[in-house]
């Protein structure tokens, strides 16, 4: 069965740093790849996806994520984080199954906080 | 469209009544699901469904859990009788066929067992 890891619960950067954050996944063909932010009492916004070609993906919001199948991991970066970036990041894996949509597993999140 | 809605958007009940969570997909879209959040659990799914049918109701916790979907743009996730412990937001979400095109959440609902 697929599983996502996010091994940094909390992560603290200063506004202005470079922010990234890691996602592992384990999953036994070729993966489609989420990242979600949810901001505080608010649903989860897609940030990007990957499901084939260009290993880097740009997403809104200035994020980025670059997929490494050699390593299994889907990390997202920003090189300038904003006040407003302080939200909980999701990683999140599609169903294996091709007949269940995009059924997600997610990671546990991490909760990005921006010092002024 | 105007996304993934769901209602009421808090709910706060006493243990031991019947709580009736509702959603309404985005339209034309053939998938829906049902996530519970929680700080211990994290994002989980509950069930799902596939062109009105129940496809995996593995991820609901007891039989006091039940959801359905009458129509395409109905569902309702009903908890009787509810037990503190099932204070958690529960989000819908729906998805189109084409899997290159992802999941729509709605704003989820917070429930608040007491």
């Amino acid at each position: 069965a697929q599983s996502v890891t996010q091994p940094d619960i909390h992560i603290t950067v200063s506004e202005g740093a470079s922010l990234e954050l890691r996602c592992n996944y384990s999953y036994g063909a070729t993966p489609y790849l989420f990242w979600y932010v949810q901001s505080p009492g608010q649903g989860l916004q897609l940030l990007l996806k990957y499901f084939s070609g260009d290993t880097l993906v740009q997403g809104i919001k200035g994020f980025e994520a670059e997929f490494k199948r050699s390593q299994s991991s889907f990390n997202l970066r920003k090189p300038s984080v904003h006040w407003s970036d302080a939200a909980e990041y999701f990683c999140a894996v599609g169903a294996e199954e091709g007949n269940a949509g995009n059924m997600l597993t997610f990671g546990g999140g991490t909760r990005l906080m921006v010092k002024p | 469209d105007a996304g993934v809605i769901q209602s009421p958007r808090h709910e706060v009940t006493e243990m031991g009544q019947e709580v009736t969570l509702r959603c309404k997909p985005i339209s034309g879209h053939d998938y829906l699901f049902w996530y519970r959040q929680t700080m211990m659990r994290g994002l989980e799914l509950l069930i799902y469904f596939n062109n009105n049918v129940p496809i995996d109701d593995s991820g609901m916790p007891e039989d006091r859990f039940s959801a359905k979907m009458p129509n395409a743009s109905f569902s309702t996730l009903k908890i009787q009788p509810s037990e503190p412990r099932d204070s958690a937001v529960y989000f819908c979400a729906s998805s189109p066929v084409v899997r290159t095109t992802e999941a729509f959440f709605g704003q989820g609902t917070r429930l608040t067992v007491v």
